[in-house]
């Protein structure tokens, strides 16, 4: 069974730029989240989708954050424009998802941002 | 609301036996999951505990207390591969399909 995919592995950006990632979730999981990893933290949640729509954005920086998951499979994540704090390894995660039962969640290998 | 606690760093000897806390505070309980995380690696599902007492898999074990909102890893025979983080989490959320991570637990294990 083929894993989370995630692209680009690695990104340097200059503040105040535009950078998007891509994620592939596992065949069949309804459910997709992003998480931000920031050097010696726990993942973060910014954005839960089921299926097309989203279930809980409230930790996403919504003026210059978005995500969508056109079609209920792939998702992108944009950072517009970014901030040296944003320096973070950026994990895409799916899960089966049913509501009422927690899921193991899968990790895609991430991508590591760095803003200069 | 929800918080996690664990200890930052640990060290250890290869072949030796370590035990990793966590303790937790959640509106609603619905289990605790371990997670093991390599150096620039993704996060990978060690273990999930939804009722009280000690589950082991191999050299890893898992134990819980609800009443004490505390919960251990357990890994025996250390080998160095076992160096990495330890990531303690828990379900949240209306439906509890929502994690929040602890900080992780970093365990270098030496010879």
């Amino acid at each position: 069974e083929a894993g989370v995919a995630q692209s680009p592995r690695y990104k340097i950006i200059e503040k105040r730029q535009s950078v998007a990632f891509w994620c592939n979730p596992i065949s069949g999981h309804a459910t997709l989240y992003w998480y931000q990893q920031i050097l010696g933290q726990g993942p973060k949640l910014l954005i839960q989708f089921q299926n097309n729509g989203v279930v809980d954005d409230s930790q996403l920086p919504k003026d210059r954050f978005s995500a969508e998951r056109l079609k209920g499979v792939d998702s992108t994540l944009k950072i517009q424009p970014a901030k040296l704090e944003d320096s973070a390894v950026y994990l895409c995660a799916s899960s089966l998802g049913l509501a009422g039962v927690p899921y193991e969640q899968y990790f895609g290998p991430g991508t590591r941002l760095t803003v200069t | 609301g929800q918080n996690i606690d664990q200890p930052t760093e640990m060290t250890a000897t290869e072949g030796a036996i370590v035990q990793i806390n966590c303790t937790y505070q959640t509106s609603g309980f619905n289990g605790l999951f371990w997670y093991q995380q390599h150096a620039g690696e993704a996060p990978t599902f060690l273990s999930y505990n939804v009722l009280d007492g000690l589950e082991e898999k191999g050299r890893f074990s898992s134990f819980l207390s609800r009443s004490k909102g505390y919960s251990y890893l357990l890994l025996k025979e250390l080998q160095m591969k076992d160096s990495a983080s330890y990531l303690c989490a828990a379900p949240f959320g209306s439906g509890y399909n929502k994690l929040i991570f602890g900080a992780g637990t970093r365990l270098a294990v030496h010879p």
